[in-house]
């Protein structure tokens, strides 16, 4: 059974710093997604990566995939309240297109 | 209109009930999963779906059935639901290969 988890489970920080979170396998994986999911609302998908050592930005957000494909990274820079949520990462194997998903990082931005 | 539609979104009932979450999507796509989320353990397949004639157990399949009654529709029911089963329940579609999953809103479940 393949382990993911994400680290810190709960992070809360001021508007304007820069956070990273993290999410780690116990296997190698093909593919790796973020989601956010914020209160009431099912995850929503924020990136995918398929390339070892792959970095993809969207806006402040920079997602990194580890160049052995057992790890990613989510770097925010200068949060903002919007980014309040809960961060997903789901990873898929070699032959098995079902997502795994790691248990979160609650992020909060205080304003 | 979302593309993925849970109901009921809320539902509150007592040991032993049978209840139906049912989910229904407008996106075309042909697979389908029902997940549960719960706090500190994250989401957890219990079932899935890769075309209307196909049906899969996830993780945690026991104490669920689904079934797939179209392409656009997926039902989870509970046949003797108990209190470890409170939770939020997800439905999601994806198309094949790293498609990314869309997901509906929720449905927020309570056994008493």
């Amino acid at each position: 059974t393949q382990l993911l988890e994400q680290s810190p489970q709960f992070l809360s920080i001021q508007e304007g710093e820069n956070l990273t979170v993290y999410c780690n396998s116990s296997s190698v994986f093909s593919s790796l997604q973020w989601y956010r999911q914020e209160p009431g609302e099912g995850p929503v998908l924020l990136v995918t990566v398929v390339t070892g050592g792959e970095v993809k930005k969207l806006k402040r957000l920079t997602f990194q995939f580890g160049d052995a494909r057992k790890d990613s990274s989510l770097h925010i820079t200068a949060a903002q309240p919007g980014d309040t949520g809960l961060y997903l990462c789901a990873v898929s194997n070699f032959g098995n297109e079902k997502l795994t998903f790691g248990t979160g990082t609650r992020l909060t931005i205080i304003p | 209109d979302a593309d993925v539609t849970q109901t009921p979104r809320n539902r509150i009932t007592k040991t032993g009930k049978r209840i139906m979450l049912e989910c229904s999507q407008t996106k075309g796509h042909d697979r389908m999963y029902w997940y549960r989320q719960d706090p500190g353990l994250g989401l957890r397949l219990i079932y899935y779906s890769f075309d209307v004639k196909d049906i899969n157990k996830g993780e945690i399949s026991d104490g669920y059935s689904v079934s797939r009654q179209a392409q656009a529709k997926f039902s989870l029911s509970l046949e003797s639901a108990i209190p470890n089963q409170t939770a939020l329940y997800f439905c999601a579609t994806s198309g094949p290969g790293y498609q990314p999953q869309h997901f509906g809103d929720g449905t927020r479940l309570s056994i008493l």
